[in-house]
């Protein structure tokens, strides 16, 4: 079946510090892999997406880029803000016994300091 | 514009309430969906709805009753809930049920006492 796997949190680092949130999935064809933000007492916001292999997803000085040799789409920002604080999943949508569905990773929680 | 609201925010209810939430869109998007998420977990899907009509189920106890009334409005109705129900629930859309991106809703943040 599908599923992601993303790296287990908590994460804490200082503003301006380089931040990497891995990711992996398992899915039969070709997923569509997105990152979802949830900032304290909110709903999902999408971050960005890619919908096929070697897409880069950008957004808000964040970036991820679809690698399908080794199943991965680990979020990237090399200069974290206090206001990136939140929670971040990643997902996939991919056909599931007939059916198209978001598959969540576990999410992995960041606390940014000033 | 890719906003999808709902109402209300937070609700308290009893287990012999009977309460609705209430999601909204409009941006023409034919697919519409209920997620429920705990504290500290994903959210987990519980209907999907495609051109108004309930596509997916996933075995969610009968004290939650889905309804899509037009293709910009879909209610989840609440009745005998456990406490345990209590959680945020999202209300999502994409333009179809096709591999789409989900755009979600801010949630309404349920507590059954």
């Amino acid at each position: 079946g599908n599923s992601v796997t993303q790296m287990e949190g908590p994460v804490t680092l200082s503003e301006e510090a380089f931040l990497t949130i891995n990711c992996t999935y398992t899915a039969t064809g070709y997923p569509s892999l997105f990152w979802y933000v949830q900032y304290p007492g909110e709903g999902l916001q999408l971050l960005l997406k890619a919908t096929k292999a070697d897409d880069k997803g950008s957004n808000k000085g964040f970036e991820a880029t679809y690698r399908k040799e080794t199943t991965s789409f680990h979020l990237e920002k090399g200069s974290v803000q206090v206001s990136d604080s939140a929670v971040y999943f990643c997902a996939l949508s991919a056909s599931q016994g007939g059916s198209e569905k978001l598959v969540f990773g576990k999410g992995t929680k960041l606390t940014v300091n000033p | 514009d890719t906003e999808v609201t709902q109402t209300p925010k937070h609700l308290v209810m009893g287990m012999t309430n009977k309460k609705s939430l209430k999601c909204e869109q409009h941006m023409g998007h034919r697919a519409m969906y209920w997620y429920k998420q705990k504290a500290k977990k994903p959210p987990e899907l519980m209907f999907v709805y495609s051109y108004e009509k309930l596509s997916i189920n996933e075995s969610v106890p009968s004290r939650f009753s889905p309804e899509c009334p037009n293709s910009s409005l879909l209610n989840l109705h609440l009745h005998a809930l456990q406490p345990e129900d209590s959680a945020l629930y999202l209300c999502a859309s994409s333009r179809s049920q096709l591999v789409e991106t989900q755009y979600f809703g801010p949630g309404t943040r349920l507590l059954v006492l």
